[in-house]
Parts: C-alpha cells; sequence; structure tokens
C-alpha cells in the first residue's frame, strides 16, 4: 500500500544533540512538508520541498533543517539550536493538482531531556 | 497575519446529537478550505473540502460562508466513533500549498 513512513516514532534525545527524523513516501507526490504540533497548537509549518533538491522555510525553520535529494525522502533535522524542540513532528505530502490533500505520515514524537 | 481561528471546546454531546463546529479565516482572499479529523496521539487525515455551493457527505456537512469569512462542519446523529479532534484547514493559493491550519475542535460523544 502507498503510504508515509515516519521514523522513529518515539524519540529522546540530551539537549544540544542534533536529530534526524525519517520521512519516506511511495506515493510519487512531488511536494512534501514538515510539520510540528505542540498541545492545543495547531500544525505550524517547518519547511516544505515542492521538488527535488530544492526547499523552502515555513512559518517556524529557525534550528531546522532538511534536504530533498530523492522525490522518496525528506528527513528533517533538528539542531541543538531549536529552543524547544519537544513535540509532535508530522511529515506530509501533496499530489500535484489535489489542492490541500495532505497525506500525513504517524508523526515522530520528540522529547528532549 | 493570516488566522485561522476555532472554538477549542470540549463539546461533549450524546450519541445520536447533531453539532456543529465553526471556523473563522481573517485573509479574504483564500481560495480553499477543508475540515481535518485529527485522533487522540493521531496524524490528521483529511475529512472533507469545503465547496462554495456546500456539501455533505453522509452524516457530514460543511458550509462556507464568503461574506463572513467563516466555515462550518455540521455532524448528524454523532456516534461515538466520532469523538476526536476537527481542525479547520485554509488554502491561500491556488496550489493548495500554503494551507494554514486552525488548533481544532475537540468533539467528545458519549453513550
Amino acid at each position: 500500500d502507498g503510504g508515509i513512513t515516519q521514523s522513529p516514532k518515539y524519540l529522546f534525545r540530551k539537549e544540544g544533540q542534533n536529530v534526524t527524523l525519517s520521512c519516506e513516501q511511495n506515493l510519487n507526490h512531488d511536494a512534501m512538508y514538515w510539520y510540528r504540533q505542540d498541545p492545543g497548537q495547531g500544525l505550524r509549518l517547518i519547511y516544505y520541498s515542492q521538488i527535488v533538491n530544492d526547499f523552502q522555510k515555513g512559518d517556524i525553520a529557525e534550528g531546522y533543517s532538511v534536504s530533498r535529494e530523492k522525490k522518496e525522502s525528506f528527513p528533517l533535522t533538528v539542531t541543538s539550536a531549536q529552543k524547544n524542540p519537544t513535540a509532535f513532528y508530522l511529515c506530509a505530502s501533496l499530489e500535484a493538482g489535489r489542492t490541500g490533500e495532505l497525506f500525513f505520515g504517524e508523526g515522530s514524537r520528540l522529547t528532549v531531556l | 497575519r493570516k488566522e485561522v481561528e476555532q472554538d477549542p471546546g470540549p463539546f461533549n454531546v450524546p450519541e445520536g446529537a447533531t453539532v456543529a463546529f465553526n471556523c473563522t479565516y481573517s485573509n479574504s482572499a483564500s481560495q480553499s478550505f477543508f475540515w481535518y479529523r485529527q485522533d487522540c496521539r493521531k496524524e490528521p487525515k483529511l475529512l472533507m473540502s469545503v465547496y462554495s455551493s456546500g456539501n455533505e457527505d453522509g452524516r457530514f456537512t460543511a458550509q462556507l460562508n464568503r461574506a463572513s469569512q467563516y466555515i462550518s462542519l455540521l455532524i448528524r446523529d454523532s456516534k461515538l466513533s466520532d469523538s476526536a479532534t476537527y481542525l479547520c484547514v485554509v488554502s491561500f493559493n491556488q496550489a493548495g500549498t500554503a494551507l494554514i491550519f486552525g488548533k481544532g475542535t475537540t468533539l467528545s460523544v458519549s453513550s
């Protein structure tokens, strides 16, 4: 079945460490997104990519980095510069021409100790 | 600032009840509108798009009022399985790439 796979599902990290969250899709979608969700908050866009080898900052890109070397993959690195990294991270993809119909992965829950 | 506002609830209703959620948006140039459903600690999933003429999908009806800049979701004959958080989502461009999520309205249906 086609879908989006995020890993790991749960991750614990010490302060000062970088961590990379994986996102892989086999839906053949061009556009991919990373969102962050905090309790009681809406989803906030971190980065997005509409095509391979290109990506754009979202509303809260500071302290994060991404790459898009392959169409299927859009990993997110949470760097030590991110002041408050504990959150639920969601990766999504969008089929060309299907406005607003995001397909989400199951999410990665990051806790900084 | 582009904002999407929702009443967070929670809305606590008995099975069989009809419940309605509203969502207001601040940017009159908004292009497309959606309702997503998110179960506790899970990913959001598209529930339905919202069309200008209004649209219905079984027990769910979505309406758009561009003049007043709000969209609504009506759920009839609530089921226990409808318990979730409902996210209002607005797109500010035709490509649908600039999506703004509301914080969500939580619904709890009890027997």
